[in-house]
């Protein structure tokens, strides 16, 4: 199985300062057809998870671009450019390259 | 609006069994892979299961194997997790997601609670 770790395990943010979070993976995620199976979760308190970024570096659907994802092989990144109080949760990183679907043990951000 | 709904979440006794579903609404659920994820109390997300588009093609966790069945049924837009053999360390919020772009899990419902415990 694909191990993934996450670093730090939490992080306390003042609002308007940037945020980073570490993600490696124990294999490299990038396929054969050329994409990278990374992905970015972000679960707020109380709710169910929601898609971030995926395939490394694709924002989702309405997500705000103060949020990126970068990386290659086995490193990635999420950034936050500026943390608002919305941004509060446990973000997690997910590789869908093989089965089973393993996710990163979560780093919880906190505002200051 | 794309939307999950699971249900069939409760307490059991260990070495029981309970069959949760995830009801789709605002698509099309047969068009797409559909994972399942659970959350134990405080802990992380771990990944279940996942059914391809018929159902013809299931994959699960070492964890569930031989205990855990997952089937579909897309005339009624639904899929259903039968668990067997049910074990204290299964108590989880179960959480059904679909698969979007590319294998990301872009819709995940609400998550129900399963309760193994005597």
């Amino acid at each position: 199985d694909i191990v993934m770790t996450q670093t730090p395990l939490s992080l306390s943010v003042t609002p308007g300062q940037p945020a980073s979070i570490s993600c490696r993976s124990s294999q490299s995620l990038l396929y054969s057809d050329g994409k990278t199976y990374l992905y970015w979760f972000l679960q707020r308190p109380g709710q169910s998870p929601q898609l971030l970024i995926y395939e490394v570096s694709n924002r989702f659907s309405g997500v705000p671009d103060r949020f990126s994802g970068s990386g290659s092989g086995t490193d990635f990144t999420l950034k936050i450019s500026r943390v608002e109080a919305d941004d509060v949760g446990v973000y997690y990183c997910m590789q869908a390259i093989q089965v089973p679907v393993t996710f990163g043990g979560g780093t919880k951000v906190e505002i200051q | 609006e794309v939307k999950l709904v699971e249900s069939g979440g409760g307490v059991v006794q260990p070495g029981g069994s309970l069959r949760l579903s995830c009801a789709a609404s605002g698509f099309t659920s047969g068009s797409h892979w559909v994972n399942w994820v659970r959350q134990a109390p405080g802990k992380g997300l771990e990944w279940v299961a996942n059914i391809n588009q018929d159902g013809s093609a299931t994959y699960y966790a070492n964890s569930v194997e031989g205990r855990f069945t997952l089937s579909r049924d897309n005339a009624r837009n639904s899929l259903y997790l039968q668990m067997n053999s049910l074990r204290a360390e299964d108590t989880a919020v179960y959480y059904c997601a679909r698969v979007g772009f590319g294998r990301s899990l872009d819709c995940w419902g609400q998550g129900t609670l399963v309760t193994v415990s005597s």
